[in-house]
């Protein structure tokens, strides 16, 4: 079975500062990995996926994230945060083996609040 | 980016009535679709994979008969919420994947239904 986990619910970080927001993820096989962003009563952005090659990933609007097997994360970053960033991210997984299933599995989400 | 069109955005309906969902790929074909239902402060929970051409697979605990998808086109699925009820009040994404010839492509969202039964 694949799944996905965010430890935090919310993560808080000023203006400017450096943001993480952490996943960790559990499949049978390698890994497809997604981040999505959600804004209030919207539907789901894609950020960015890791699915083979380089382990650092960029994305939208200036994210990224690292791939890191033996630990099985999929941090998402980001060097200055804005406050438009505040936003509820989710982290997903894909085992595209035999076995997995095709939809996503998704985590519970962080909220990132970015104070001014 | 690929470009997922939901409709309505909100719909509000009497108990014992029915509500259609749409979902549509704009500027992509899909053959699979995907329906998702999340409660607020929750997460994504999988209801069913729209097959197009064929029956949609339905994730454990989801009633078939309660919650009809419809795939008839590369470019649509629907959802019918039959004979609602409150508790069917949530809301409803769709996603789809734009190159069913290549798992790892990007599964894009919809920008969700608001289903409020009264």
């Amino acid at each position: 079975a694949q799944s996905v986990a965010q430890p935090e619910d919310q993560v808080n970080v000023a203006e400017g500062n450096p943001l993480t927001v952490k996943c960790t993820y559990s499949v049978s096989g390698n890994p497809y990995l997604f981040w999505y962003v959600q804004y209030p009563n919207r539907g789901l952005q894609f950020l960015l996926k890791y699915i083979t090659g380089d382990n650092l990933v960029k994305g939208s609007y200036g994210f990224e994230a690292e791939f890191n097997k033996s630990q099985t994360s999929f941090h998402l970053k980001k060097p200055s945060a804005l406050v438009s960033d505040s936003a509820l991210y989710f982290c997903a997984v894909r085992d595209p083996g035999p076995a997995g299933r095709r939809a996503l599995t998704f985590g519970s989400g962080t909220r990132l609040q970015v104070q001014p | 980016g690929a470009v997922v069109s939901q409709h309505p955005s909100w719909v509000i309906c009497k108990s014992g009535t029915s509500v259609k969902i749409e979902c549509r790929s704009l500027d992509f074909q899909a053959t699979t679709m995907f329906w998702y239902r999340q409660f607020p402060k929750q997460s994504l929970m999988l209801m069913a994979t729209s097959n197009e051409g064929s029956k949609a697979t339905y994730e454990q605990g989801v009633e078939k008969d309660k919650f009809l998808i419809n795939h008839a086109s590369l470019t649509l699925s629907t959802l019918t919420v039959t004979s609602a009820h409150p508790e069917d009040s949530s809301f409803y994404i769709c996603s789809a994947r734009d190159d069913p010839g290549n798992s790892g492509n990007t599964i894009y969202f919809g920008e969700g239904s608001w289903l409020t039964v009264v």
